[in-house]
């Protein structure tokens, strides 16, 4: 069984820019929850995919949006980025919309 | 909108027992989690009670909850070095599609 998988690991990117984070859910995984966690805080609700549709969303601006495809995979895309997008972003893929979530390593993000 | 508590850090003796408290503002909460998070790494569930439960017991965890005072703890017995990471409460909202997570305690357990 394969378990959540992000890419890329690590960037690194200018105010301003764009980047597109992307996340494998797990097999037999429909739902897909994006979290921002800062150096040293604990994670924050970004949104939620299910079935290709957004399931819920956090307190973050419109320049955070997502994808999720019919293989359930997703996409995480901000726009216009701030030094303070710079965070660590977990990918949580579940059976159904549950908390129990199966965290992937996550994308570090640095903003310069 | 919810809040979720955590002391910072915690230091414990190989063998000794861990408990690590959490309170929580809302009371609709319908499940809490305990999550570990080792150094580059992601989250990994370690438990989860439902809010209608005082108390739940798997193997070394112990999580016990009053509702009353919005209080979770979690309790690792015979802790090891390999128990040293953050962990994270979460309480999950009634709607079941967010999860709102404390800052986190750093628990270094030492030999």
């Amino acid at each position: 069984e394969t378990g959540v998988t992000q890419s890329p690991t690590h960037l690194i990117k200018t105010r301003g820019q764009q980047v597109t984070l992307r996340c494998s859910s797990q097999s037999g995984h429909n739902t897909v929850s994006w979290y921002q966690q800062a150096l040293g805080q604990g994670p924050q609700f970004i949104f939620q995919y299910y079935r290709e549709e957004e399931n819920g969303r956090g307190n973050f601006p419109p320049r955070f949006s997502g994808l999720q495809f019919p293989n359930y995979s997703s996409e995480l895309n901000v726009n216009a980025l701030e030094l303070d997008d710079s965070a660590l972003y977990l990918c949580a893929s579940s059976p159904g919309g549950t908390g129990e979530l199966f965290f992937g390593e996550g994308s570090r993000l640095t903003v310069l | 909108g919810e809040d979720v508590e955590q002391s910072l850090f915690l230091s414990v003796r190989e063998g000794d027992s861990s408990v690590i408290n959490c309170t929580y503002t809302d009371s609709s909460s319908t499940y809490l989690y305990w999550y570990k998070q080792e150094p580059g790494a992601g989250l990994q569930l370690l438990t989860y009670i439902f809010s209608n439960m005082d108390m739940k017991q798997d193997q070394r965890l112990t999580v016990l909850l009053n509702k009353k005072d919005k209080h979770l703890s979690l309790r690792i017995a015979d802790t090891q070095t390999g128990d040293s990471a953050i962990y994270f409460c979460a309480s999950e909202e009634a709607a079941g599609n967010k999860l709102t997570f404390g800052g986190g305690t750093r628990v270094l357990v030492k030999p």
